[in-house]
């Protein structure tokens, strides 16, 4: 998936911990989002971004913080890491709808276990 | 609210079958429209996607979607099953109008038999 950088690739935690997983892209895109990923539930949207400075809540929100300081990163943080937040994470970028979007690139995923 | 809604989470058909993959969505807006593939332990590729114009898509590997506005649906088809399509399949949508959410629905894995 060319352009959007996603690290680390594998991560294990310990409860309680806490981490960020890095999300980079050199697009230009405006809108950025994370989702996790769970057998039978397919992706969740968690947060996303509309541009720099902007930060909205999707559908699983609660554990997770983001920031968009720059228009290229789009950090996402767990702050003190819980079992139930072990997934696969995928970051996705794309063009704002307003500039005739059409195509999101995802990250190749962070595969997060926390214990 | 918005949902996606993908009919059947595991679907198998014989090689050289029909392949029917669901999608109903709900929205007041109109919607962006996608189906992604998902092979084991691999990250998310584009099959096809609908924004507007033409509402029969075709994509990638034989796939393609037709958009049904007035039944809400986005159904994937493939004339004639290969082995290599085996995969999870995803139904997205976009929804606008303000809230900016792409939704995914929770996926159907197709089987494919000789």
């Amino acid at each position: 998936n060319a352009g959007v950088t996603q690290t680390p690739k594998f991560q294990v935690l310990k409860t309680g911990q806490s981490m960020t997983l890095q999300c980079a892209q050199d697009m230009n895109h405006e809108y950025m989002s994370w989702y996790r990923q769970d057998p039978g539930m397919g992706l969740r949207l968690i947060h996303y971004s509309v541009g720099a400075g902007i930060t909205d809540q999707g559908e699983v929100p609660n554990g997770y913080n983001v920031s968009r300081s720059t228009t290229e990163d789009f950090p996402l943080r767990l702050l003190s890491a819980a079992p139930s937040q072990t997934s696969v994470y995928f970051c996705a970028s794309s063009y704002s709808p307003g500039q005739g979007w059409n195509t999101i690139y995802f990250g190749e995923g962070s595969w997060l276990t926390v214990v | 609210a918005q949902s996606v809604t993908q009919l059947g989470s595991h679907v198998s058909v014989s090689e050289g079958a029909l392949v029917l993959l669901r999608c109903n969505y709900s929205s007041s807006v109109p919607p962006y429209l996608f189906w992604y593939v998902q092979y084991p332990n691999q990250g998310l590729q584009l099959l096809l996607k609908y924004t507007t114009g033409a509402t029969l898509v075709k994509g990638i590997n034989g796939f393609e979607a037709e958009f049904k506005k007035s039944e809400t649906s986005f159904h994937l088809t493939k004339p004639s099953a290969h082995m290599s399509d085996a995969a999870e399949y995803f139904c997205a949508v976009f929804f606008s109008g303000g809230y900016n959410k792409l939704i995914f629905g929770a996926g159907t894995r197709l089987a494919v038999h000789p």
